[in-house]
This record gives C-alpha cells, sequence and structure tokens, in this order.
C-alpha cells in the first residue's frame, strides 16, 4: 500500500512555456502533498506543502506565482512552472502522507529539463 | 532552525564490509527520524525510522538507534552487499511544523564487488 504515482516521469519543453507535473495517491488519501526540488548530487529542498482544498503553503524563497500548485482532491495535486528557463531544470519530487500519520511516501520524480 | 548533518561521502566500501553513515540533527521540538533510500534512477524509499528516544528502527539488515542524549541517528550494517549501493537521506520531521521533512546533504554509497 501506500504508493504514489507522478506524471510524467520525465519532460522536455522549451524557454517560456509552462509545465504541469501530476502527483496521485493511489491506495490512500492524502490530506497532505508536499513538493521537493532536488538538484544533481544534492539533496531535496522542500519547496511547498500543499493541503486538500486550501491554497499551497510555499517556503522561503520559492516564488508562488511561477511555481503553481493546486490540491483539488485528496488523490491529486499538481505542480505548474509557468514559463519555465533553464534554471527551473531539475527533478521535482512529490509526496504524500496519510492524514495524522507522520509518515511520507514519496513519488518517482519527474525529471524536468527546459531548452 | 531544525537541520540535519551527515557524514559526506561518498563512502565506497567492499561487499561484507560494516557500515556506518552519522547522522546528527538539531531541532526545536521533538523530532521523528527517519533515513530514506534513493536507488540509482528511482524514487525515495523510506528505509526505517524511530519516533522516540532510545527507539532502534531496523529493516533489510541496517538499523539506527534514536540518541537523544547525543542527537544522532547514526545508520549501520553489519555486512552490505553491491545491492546496497544507493544515496543514504537523514531526515527528521516534527509534527508541531505540519510533519515537513528535513532533510540532510545525502551521502553516496558504493559497494565493490
Amino acid at each position: 500500500g501506500a504508493v504514489v504515482s507522478q506524471h510524467p516521469s520525465w519532460v522536455i519543453c522549451k524557454s517560456g512555456t509552462s509545465v504541469k507535473i501530476e502527483c496521485r495517491s493511489l491506495d490512500f488519501q492524502a490530506t497532505t502533498m508536499f513538493w521537493y526540488r532536488q538538484f544533481p548530487k544534492q539533496s531535496l529542498m522542500l519547496m511547498a506543502t500543499s493541503n486538500e482544498g486550501s491554497k499551497a503553503t510555499y517556503e522561503q524563497g520559492v516564488e508562488k506565482d511561477k511555481f503553481l500548485i493546486n490540491h483539488a482532491s485528496l488523490t491529486l495535486s499538481t505542480l505548474t512552472v509557468t514559463s519555465a528557463h533553464p534554471e527551473d531544470s531539475s527533478f521535482y519530487i512529490c509526496s504524500a502522507s496519510h492524514p495524522g500519520f507522520y509518515e511520507q511516501y514519496f513519488g518517482p520524480g519527474t525529471r524536468l529539463t527546459v531548452t | 532552525g531544525d537541520s540535519v548533518t551527515q557524514m559526506e561521502g561518498p563512502v565506497t566500501l567492499s561487499e561484507e564490509a560494516f557500515l556506518t553513515i552519522n547522522c546528527t540533527y538539531t531541532a526545536t521540538g521533538y523530532p521523528s527520524l527517519f533515513w530514506y533510500v534513493q536507488y540509482p534512477g528511482e524514487g525515495l524509499q523510506l528505509l526505517l525510522k524511530a519516533t522516540k528516544a532510545d527507539d532502534k528502527g531496523s529493516n533489510k539488515g541496517f538499523e539506527a538507534t534514536y540518541r537523544k542524549e547525543t542527537t544522532s541517528f547514526h545508520l549501520e550494517k553489519g555486512s552490505v552487499q553491491v545491492s546496497d549501493s544507493a544515496v543514504y537521506f537523514c531526515a527528521l520531521s516534527v509534527m508541531e511544523y505540519g510533519n515537513k521533512l528535513v532533510f540532510g546533504a545525502g551521502t553516496i554509497l558504493r559497494v565493490k564487488s
């Protein structure tokens, strides 16, 4: 149990375009989902926390107008990178947690390359 | 703020060698502690966890003990295999802060046959 999927697994887009990444909890309802960014050979940086039905909470230094997060249902959260630039190229990872539990379950990640 | 410090890698070992990856933390609340593993090309997987002092988490031959007095959660395995080659992340979360995970920098482990 506790499987989290992400789609797409990798995407290439042109500079200036927007790209949407989906995160789904497949076998449980996730009231909270987290979005992380991982640079090559570095650790994960939390970008934002999203709670179903409410606005996401962004970490300091993360542009909320650039990284749009929507958590419309208990099984789906989306991250949209707007007006992407090459510096947005990275590995984006989501995680989801059960209500009242501390453990997070991670998706496999999405590799974004902006050309 | 909360932080996790883990030993720098890469750590290179021969098969069947003993593994220790050090992890220490600072936290303003009472944290839960985790070790996550990331195999090449894959997402993070929870390896083991401990939620209170003196708890020992264990899984797949790995173990770590929550030491409140030394604020440490060192990862150990008695005999590593080539298949253990991966990146290992130590992390903490504090329920009062919405269970946000704070990760260490990660330690690359390479096991040679």
